[in-house]
């Protein structure tokens, strides 16, 4: 049984690049939720994703988009990297959108900004 | 706004010995406590969870405890081992019903064989 898959596991990009993280989620799931990770941290929900929707945002800029395709995988975007996007991005899967849905998490993309 | 407090920020204990970290949330609608366990260079594992119509959970070593009326819930766990040393965190969820988790600060275990 796959869990949650992320890649690439690490990626270092420059100010003002763009970058694209991918995420396959556990086998049976069709909800995707990202997070971002700064160093001593706890996750901070990004958005979430539903029926190849974007359900809700967290407090991040329009930077920050994604989309999320038939087979459930998904992908967030980054555009305009400044410094302060460096963190582990961490996707999460759950069966069903709603609150109460266990969410499993993948080990991360860890993304430095030079 | 939403807001999840986790003490202690750092625990150390004897292998054998019981640790215990607290959380505090702040919106009373919040009805699902999730815990996850980091280890380094890996991404948050679940390890038990606890939903607001029930009060306590246990699994083996691990329990967990939930006051809805004083907004905090607990994570037990007995008879550590170094295994066990890791980054642990609270969440909670948001009153949007989106599956939001609002995570806490984490806590450091350490134990010590």
């Amino acid at each position: 049984d796959a869990g949650v898959t992320q890649s690439p596991t690490h990626l270092i990009k420059t100010r003002g690049q763009q970058v694209t993280l991918r995420c396959s989620p556990k086998s049976g799931h069709d909800t995707v939720s990202w997070y971002q990770q700064a160093l001593g941290q706890g996750p901070q929900f990004i958005f979430q994703y539903y029926e190849e929707e974007e359900r809700q945002r967290g407090n991040f800029p329009d930077r920050f988009s994604g989309h999320q395709f038939p087979n459930y995988s998904s992908e967030l975007n980054v555009n305009a990297l400044l410094l302060g996007d460096s963190a582990l991005y961490l996707c999460a899967s759950s069966l069903g959108p709603g609150n109460n849905q266990p969410q499993h998490f993948g080990d991360g993309t860890r993304l430095s900004i030079l | 706004g939403e807001n999840v407090e986790q003490h202690p920020s750092t625990l150390s204990v004897q292998e054998g010995d019981s640790a215990v970290i607290k959380c505090t949330y702040s919106d009373s609608a919040s009805n699902y406590f999730p815990w996850y366990k980091q280890e380094l260079g890996k991404g948050p594992q679940l390890i038990i969870d606890i939903r607001s119509n029930v009060g306590e959970k246990k699994d083996q070593r691990i329990a967990v405890t939930l006051n809805k009326t004083a907004k905090h819930f607990s994570l037990h766990i007995t008879e550590t081992q170094p295994e066990d040393s890791a980054v642990y965190f609270c969440a909670a969820d948001s009153s949007s019903n989106t599956g939001k988790l609002i995570f806490g600060q984490g806590t450091t275990l350490q134990v010590k064989p």
